[in-house]
């Protein structure tokens, strides 16, 4: 089975300041990692994903994320923050076990200051 | 424009009333997904298609019964609501069952 964690449901970071938001997983299988950005009243939307290539992912918005194996995280970052980087995002975790569940955490919400 | 439309975008409804939420993909994707989403909750999965056939359904209230006649449509149809089934609810769509999932926009419900 699968699990993510999200660190922190709120996140305030200053405007050009470094964006770092956590994400651990559990999974007994080799994971798919992904995050999703969430604006008010809209869906969620794909930033990235890991699928077993490249350990460093890299996303849209200047968004990029690690896979380490050995901490189980899936940390994603932004050198400098912008103003239109304040959204919610989602982590997420799906492995080949068989079902169509995919586990989503539960969100971790970016303010960002002027 | 994620290629997944959702239609109403909000709905009020009463407690007696049976409406149902429209969602089609244009990705050409084989499976489909809702999912109910409220303040302060994880997104909670409810139902999925593959290849037009259910297969997975997380305990969900009968009241929520899902249709999938195609698969490029699904429908969430809705009868006698409770206050607490107010939510947003998200269509996905995904390639497979491990891949990335795109969603529509969501619809507002509330039910008074």
């Amino acid at each position: 089975a699968q699990s993510v964690t999200q660190l922190g449901s709120h996140v305030s970071v200053s405007e050009g300041a470094l964006v770092l938001l956590r994400c651990n997983y559990s999974s007994s299988v080799p994971p798919y990692l992904f995050w999703y950005v969430q604006y008010p009243n809209q869906g969620l939307q794909l930033l990235l994903k890991y699928t077993s290539a490249a350990t460093l992912v890299k996303g849209i918005n200047g968004f990029e994320a690690e896979f380490k194996k050995s901490e189980t995280s899936f940390h994603l970052t932004k050198p400098s923050a912008h103003m239109s980087d304040a959204a919610e995002y989602f982590c997420a975790v799906s492995a080949n076990t068989g079902g169509f569940k995919t586990i989503f955490g539960a969100g971790t919400r970016l303010f960002v200051k002027a | 424009e994620t290629g997944v439309t959702q239609t109403p975008r909000h709905l009020v409804m009463g407690m007696t009333n049976k409406k149902s939420l429209k969602c089609e993909q244009h990705l050409g994707h084989n499976a489909m997904y809702w999912y109910k989403q409220s303040a302060k909750k994880p997104l909670e999965l409810m139902f999925v298609y593959s290849l037009e056939e259910r297969v997975e359904n997380n305990s969900v209230p009968s009241r929520f019964s899902p249709e999938c006649p195609n698969s490029s449509h699904l429908f969430l149809h809705l009868h006698t609501l409770q206050p607490e089934d107010s939510a947003l609810y998200l269509c996905a769509s995904s390639q497979n069952s491990v891949g990335e999932q795109y969603f529509g926009p969501g619809t507002r419900l509330t039910v008074t």
